[in-house]
């Protein structure tokens, strides 16, 4: 199955420097790859994702880059806020199969805890 | 807000115990994921539901198991509980099994 190693575990920047987490997968059938927010006492939430169809997608300040040939992908945080303090999840969907139908099971990395200094 | 609600928030039960957990998917979202988060570790895959059927399974012994109902919302169940079970319980629904997964607040259950 797929295995997702993240990098690093902790995370502490000042305000308005970039922060960069990175993240390793094991299996080459994967093909999407999500990154969550979790914020103390509340369930993850997406805030930006690729498909392996393409290498690189910004939102304001937010990129994720991937490299399929290393299997690896990044998220970037530019001008970082103290807002952005949380725990970051990286995933991968490998497309499973069970009874011939896919399933999209997300594989998630251990986890970053970005701590943003004013 | 995701609009994906999950009660209760949390509860506390005792070893050897049952628990049923709920789950309420977003407006259009015919499909349920379960996950289980320790704590300080990401989500571990419990099992997807679509259409009323269990469609994927992670690596959970038969003692946890699943409903889903006519209008999407899911149920999970754990029997016999252990202390290892304490954890986060987080539902995420999708407008399809790959489609994008959309998480609820969770609820934090706790073995005595």
């Amino acid at each position: 199955g797929e295995n997702v190693e993240q990098h690093p575990s902790t995370l502490s920047v000042q305000e308005g420097d970039s922060a960069v987490i990175k993240c390793t997968y094991s299996d080459s059938a994967s093909n999407y790859f999500p990154w969550y927010k979790q914020e103390l006492g509340k369930g993850p939430q997406l805030i930006i994702d690729i498909r392996s169809n393409v290498g690189e997608k910004k939102d304001q300040r937010i990129a994720v880059t991937l490299n399929k040939t290393a299997k690896h992908f990044s998220l970037h945080i530019t001008e970082t806020q103290p807002e952005d303090s949380a725990v970051y999840f990286c995933a991968a969907r490998e497309i499973a199969l069970a009874g011939g139908t896919s399933y999209g099971k997300l594989t998630f990395g251990q986890g970053t805890i970005l701590t943003v200094h004013p | 807000e995701t609009g994906v609600t999950q009660s209760p928030t949390h509860l506390i039960k005792t070893r050897g115990q049952q628990v049923t957990l709920r789950c309420s998917s977003q407006s259009g979202h015919n499909t349920v994921s379960w996950y289980q988060q320790a704590l300080g570790q990401g989500p571990q895959f419990i099992f997807q539901y679509y259409r009323e059927e269990e469609n994927g399974r992670g690596n959970f012994p038969p003692r946890f198991s699943g409903l889903q109902f006519p209008n999407y919302s899911s149920e999970l169940n754990v029997n016999a509980l252990e202390l290892d079970d304490s954890a986060l319980y987080l539902c995420a629904s999708s407008s399809g099994l790959v489609e994008t997964q959309y998480f609820g607040p969770g609820t934090r259950l706790l073995v005595l």
